[in-house]
């Protein structure tokens, strides 16, 4: 099983740029989410999903978009990207109980 | 709001000296409180799941404990190998969202 795959893993993206981060997961969990982690910042919640064809805002949603078209995919979006949005992102799942993580995609915003 | 908090930001130890991790949570309707591993460049890996005060969960050199305010993640007589951001997590809304605290970053030095 490959459990939780993000994709890209590094992206370089100038401001005003668009881009789109692919979560997948092969566990059929229900919940999927979306985390930003910065130095001192720990994990902050961007959007959650509680299934397919919904989705949440979390803590920090500004600038994001996200779709769950598919159980298995969790999209995340940033239209117009900015330098705040440099960050690394890790997508998680879990049916209900413990989280699993992919390996993280890190963004840079020049 | 749900809160997580974690202390120490930061913990160097020698090989083989024992130290406990802390985690303080405010959150209503406990439904668990998890423990992960996370190493540079990595997601975070999953640890511990302890659901009720009083219960205890050990893995090699690493025990878990709660009370009805805080957890414990001791770690006994460590080794180098576990050096490594430690994290804790509540859910909240039953799985809607997972919140994380900054983490206690550990080194042990041989």
């Amino acid at each position: 099983n490959a459990g939780v795959t993000q994709t890209p893993k590094f992206r370089v993206l100038k401001t005003g740029q668009s881009m789109t981060l692919l979560c997948a997961q092969d566990m059929n969990h229900e919940y999927m989410y979306w985390y930003r982690q910065d130095p001192g910042m720990g994990l902050r919640l961007i959007h959650y999903s509680v299934g397919e064809g919904t989705t949440a805002k979390g803590e920090v949603p500004d600038g994001y978009n996200v779709s769950r078209l598919k159980k298995q995919n969790f999209l995340l979006g940033l239209e117009s990207a900015a330098p705040s949005q440099t960050s690394v992102y890790f997508c998680a799942s879990t049916y209900s109980g413990e989280l699993f993580f992919g390996e993280g995609s890190r963004l840079t915003v020049l | 709001e749900d809160q997580v908090t974690q202390s120490p930001e930061a913990l160097r130890l020698q090989e083989g000296e024992s130290s406990s991790l802390n985690c303080s949570y405010t959150v209503s309707g406990l439904r668990g409180l998890f423990w992960y591993r996370q190493d540079p460049g990595k997601g975070p890996e999953f640890l511990f799941t302890l659901y009720s005060a009083g219960e205890e969960k050990e893995k090699e050199r690493l025990k878990a404990t709660l009370t009805k305010k805080e957890s414990f993640l001791h770690i006994t007589a460590p080794k180098p190998e576990d050096s490594a951001t430690y994290l804790c997590a509540v859910p909240s809304g039953g799985y809607q969202k997972v919140t994380f605290g900054t983490g206690t970053k550990l080194q042990v030095i041989p």
